[in-house]
């Protein structure tokens, strides 16, 4: 059974730094792309980034390029996101997802506030 | 970026109705149109991927269809575990995008 368990939420200043990881199980970690999405509270949700199945290939939405950095351990089975100077629009449940979407972890929040 | 503009905002209906989503990409896609569900307090389900695959343990009342710019979910006889909000997404090309969302609700 996949599964994907977000951890390292909370709240935190604004223009601090805070680190994301997503512990995956019941699949070879290391042969799928990986991604973050976000929610919003009471709002849709948003790409946030991908990583290809080796970590070669990174992509981001444009609002955090440069401030958030997505990378994996696959010898770890383990996904991160970096959040650097981070802002209140930041505030939202992260979810990790596998693939092109097809399995999320339950998410986990995170709140930018002074 | 690719826009997808997501209709109705809010949908109610009955158990047994027909019910449909729309999504319309503001350019071709590629069929690469998956629609989720989400509860509240959950995180969102892939019920179809890649415009008309259900995805497996999904029941069969779902069925997307749609090409070009233009998709469609359909479910054929809602059940009381439907009332969810619904969205869809483009992965056709980077950055990814969803939907706004659609809140089926019980009449």
């Amino acid at each position: 059974e996949v599964q994907l368990v977000e951890s390292g939420g909370g709240l935190v200043q604004p223009g601090r730094s805070m680190k994301l990881s997503c512990a995956a199980s019941g699949f070879t970690f290391s042969n799928y792309g990986m991604a973050w999405v976000r929610q919003a509270p009471t709002k849709g949700l948003e790409w946030v980034a991908t990583i290809s199945y080796d970590g070669s290939s990174t992509y981001y939405r444009d609002s955090v390029k440069g401030r958030f950095t997505i990378s994996r351990d696959n010898a770890k089975s383990t996904l991160y996101l970096q959040m650097n100077s981070l802002r209140s629009e930041d505030t939202a449940t992260y979810y990790c997802t596998r693939g092109p979407l097809n399995y999320w972890g339950q998410g986990v929040m995170v709140t930018v506030s002074s | 970026d690719i826009q997808m503009t997501q209709s109705p905002s809010f949908l109610s209906a009955s158990v047994g109705d027909r019910v449909t989503i729309n999504c319309k990409a503001s350019q071709n896609i590629n069929k690469y149109l998956n629609w989720y569900q989400q509860k509240l307090g959950e995180a969102p389900k892939r019920l179809i991927y890649n415009t008309n695959n259900l995805q497996t343990g999904i029941p069969s009342r779902f069925s997307g269809s749609g090409s070009g710019t233009d998709y469609t979910l359909t479910i054929s006889s809602l059940q009381p575990e439907d009332f969810a909000t619904y969205f869809c997404l483009q992965h056709n090309s980077f950055p990814l995008t969803f939907g706004s969302g659609t809140k089926l609700e019980i009449k």
